[in-house]
Formats: C-alpha cells, sequence, structure tokens
C-alpha cells in the first residue's frame, strides 16, 4: 500500500521566512498529488494538485510545490510567510495508476509562523 | 453554502452504544468518501462510493462499521458497539468524477466514547 511521509512534525517561522515542507510517497507508478491545509478551527482545504504536466504547480496564496518523480517526492514551497499561514498542512497521494481514489495522507506538518 | 456538510458536528457516547453520522456531499458530486483523524495524525481512508454503489472498503472498516448511500446523495455512516478506540474525527469528502477532480471536505463529526 501507499504511504506517504512528511519530514517535518512542526515548523516554527518568522514572518517573510521562506518555507519548504517536504513530502514523499512510497512506490512510483502513475500517482495524484495534493496539498490540503487546516486552518486552525476550519476544515481542510485544497491548497494545490498536480495530476500530469509541468511538474511545478502553483496553488493559491502564493504556494507552489514540485513533483520530483525520480525522488517520490512533492515538496512545498513558499518564498516568504505571513502569519496568516499559520496552519496544518497535509501531504496527499492517490494511487491513481493502481485505478484507486482512495487520499493516502502524511501525519501533517504544522507551521507556526511568529509576527 | 454550498459545501460538503455533516451532521451531527459532535457526539459524546458510551461505550457499547451505536451512533449514525450524516454527510450530505456538495450536489452535483457522484463519488463520497469517508475518512477518520486521531489525534496527530492525517485522515485515514474508510470507504467510497460512486453514486449509490460501495467500491472500495479499507481494512480499518471493521464488522462494526458500515455506511450506506442509499440515493446517491447523502451518505450516513454507523458505528455499532462503539469502543473508546473508535474516538475520532470522522470526516466526509465529496468529487466529481472528472479525471483530474479534487475531494472536498467537511467540517468533520467528533467522536468521543466514553
Amino acid at each position: 500500500a501507499q504511504s506517504v511521509s512528511q519530514h517535518n512534525h512542526h515548523v516554527i517561522l518568522s514572518e517573510a521566512a521562506s518555507l519548504e515542507l517536504g513530502c514523499n510517497y512510497s512506490y512510483g507508478g502513475t500517482v495524484n498529488l495534493f496539498w490540503y491545509v487546516q486552518y486552525p478551527g476550519q476544515h481542510l482545504q485544497l491548497l494545490l494538485k498536480y495530476f500530469s504536466g509541468d511538474p511545478l504547480v502553483k496553488g493559491i496564496k502564493g504556494f507552489e510545490a514540485e513533483f520530483i518523480k525520480s525522488k517520490f517526492s512533492f515538496n512545498l514551497r513558499k518564498p516568504s510567510v505571513q502569519w496568516s499561514d499559520t496552519a496544518e498542512y497535509f501531504c496527499a497521494v492517490v494511487d491513481s495508476g493502481a485505478g484507486s481514489y482512495q487520499l493516502t495522507f502524511g501525519k501533517g506538518t504544522k507551521l507556526s509562523v511568529i509576527p | 453554502d454550498t459545501g460538503v456538510s455533516q451532521d451531527p458536528r459532535h457526539k459524546i457516547t458510551k461505550r457499547g452504544q451505536n451512533v449514525t453520522f450524516r454527510c450530505d456531499p456538495i450536489s452535483e458530486h457522484n463519488r463520497l468518501y469517508w475518512y477518520r483523524q486521531t489525534l496527530g495524525q492525517g485522515p485515514e481512508f474508510l470507504t467510497y462510493f460512486q453514486n449509490e454503489a460501495q467500491l472500495e472498503k479499507s481494512r480499518l472498516l471493521s464488522d462494526r462499521f458500515s455506511a450506506e448511500r442509499p440515493k446517491g446523495s447523502f451518505s450516513t455512516l454507523e458505528i455499532q458497539r462503539t469502543e473508546q478506540g473508535d474516538s475520532a474525527m470522522y470526516l466526509c469528502a465529496s468529487s466529481s468524477d472528472r479525471a483530474s477532480s479534487e475531494q472536498y471536505f467537511g467540517p468533520g463529526t467528533r467522536l468521543t466514547v466514553t
């Protein structure tokens, strides 16, 4: 079965610092990749997704992610974080090559941005 | 609000009781998913419906769990003879059947089994 690793449990940054959150999935084949965000007190929302094409994906609120197939990675980046980015971030994968639609999530990374 | 809705938002029950949760997906979505999330973990897949047909079930979905989507619209998830280990957030999501469709999540039902 597919699994997803998120390298950082809790990241603390000052405003305007750059962000990179790591995400690796366990094996290859055709996959669809997602980053979801959960702001305090709110439900999961999609930040960005990769299905095919350009491996550099741009999402909402200035976030982007790069799919590197050879490294089984889909790291999330933002050049300059804001206090409002404080949230928990989840990487997820769908093993679309196996005909599945279930999302397999990582454990999440909590981001705290200090004003 | 046309998002995914779930009811109730919170449920406290005693061990051994049965509970039922409801999910109303986005109206034009024909796929519906149930996930469970415990503290410090990401959501874990439980089951998936395409219209009224239940097409995938996780090994996490024990005999005590049953899900239905009788008319291909709303869905219910029932847990019989609840155990303390069932305490979790139960999330519902829906999507269209377009190739590049993402899943939209509801606010979840938090279950506490005492």
